[in-house]
């Protein structure tokens, strides 16, 4: 299996919703990352996890949470988003210096 | 403060020819450079890997350069077709290590979208 899942493709939560995203690898890898990226801009990095041990937070809100469970699985969980954090986020694992990019979850904030 | 650079937001080559995209940086020591390719709505998906002490790699039909001196980078698609037709992302690892020396994140350029004619 060579493939990175991210569920949902695509969630609508209004400001006070929580909600979770998942992400899913069966690579093996032991690094996994979250980016944003809105539309016509790059990917940006917000968290890094390596051996299921968060290593970099890149100065995201706490709406934001991150977690993983163990080294397959990796989850985003969102409180009290605003509309600026819809967005396309991007899940992606890495062994080594290529990472590896899920399809990404579409949200949208009402 | 560290910039990655690509230097055309768009370019539209007629199929058969080659395109070629770059991507410059400043304030940077890469141990290596990567691109990827990223269709609409989709993740980013590598093509390619250099390293600081290669000057080319070649895969099929994409070639990549690597100056260290110049701080730039060259992608090229040769004989282009209409499905090469995406946007071409350069990206660096960041200078630095996570908590615990864990792995690092990467940086991406603005990426080009590159529109081939049929």
């Amino acid at each position: 299996d060579t493939e990175v899942t991210q569920t949902p493709k695509h969630l609508v939560m209004g400001m006070t919703n929580k909600k979770s995203l998942k992400c899913e690898q069966h690579m093996g890898h032991r690094a996994m990352y979250w980016y944003k990226q809105k539309a016509k801009k790059p990917p940006e990095l917000m968290f890094v996890y390596s051996y299921e041990k968060l290593s970099i937070n890149e100065s995201v809100p706490s709406r934001f949470s991150p977690e993983c469970p163990n080294s397959s699985l990796l989850n985003l969980h969102l409180h009290a988003l605003q509309p600026e954090d819809s967005a396309l986020y991007l899940c992606a694992s890495s062994q080594g210096e290529t990472q590896y990019f899920g399809p990404g979850t579409r949200l949208l904030v009402l | 403060s560290q910039k990655i650079e690509q230097n055309s937001e768009a370019l539209n080559i007629q199929e058969g020819k080659t395109a070629t995209l770059t991507c410059n940086y400043t304030n940077y020591s890469p141990a290596y450079l990567q691109w990827y390719r990223q269709d609409p709505g989709r993740g980013p998906v590598f093509l390619l890997l250099i390293r600081e002490n290669e000057k080319e790699k070649r895969k099929e039909r994409l070639k990549v350069t690597f100056d260290t001196t110049l701080k730039q980078s060259l992608f090229h698609i040769t004989a282009s077709q209409p499905a090469d037709s995406a946007t071409y992302l350069c990206a660096l690892r960041e200078n630095r290590r996570g908590v615990g020396g864990g792995a690092d994140g990467l940086t991406f350029g603005k990426g080009t979208h590159l529109i081939i004619q049929p």
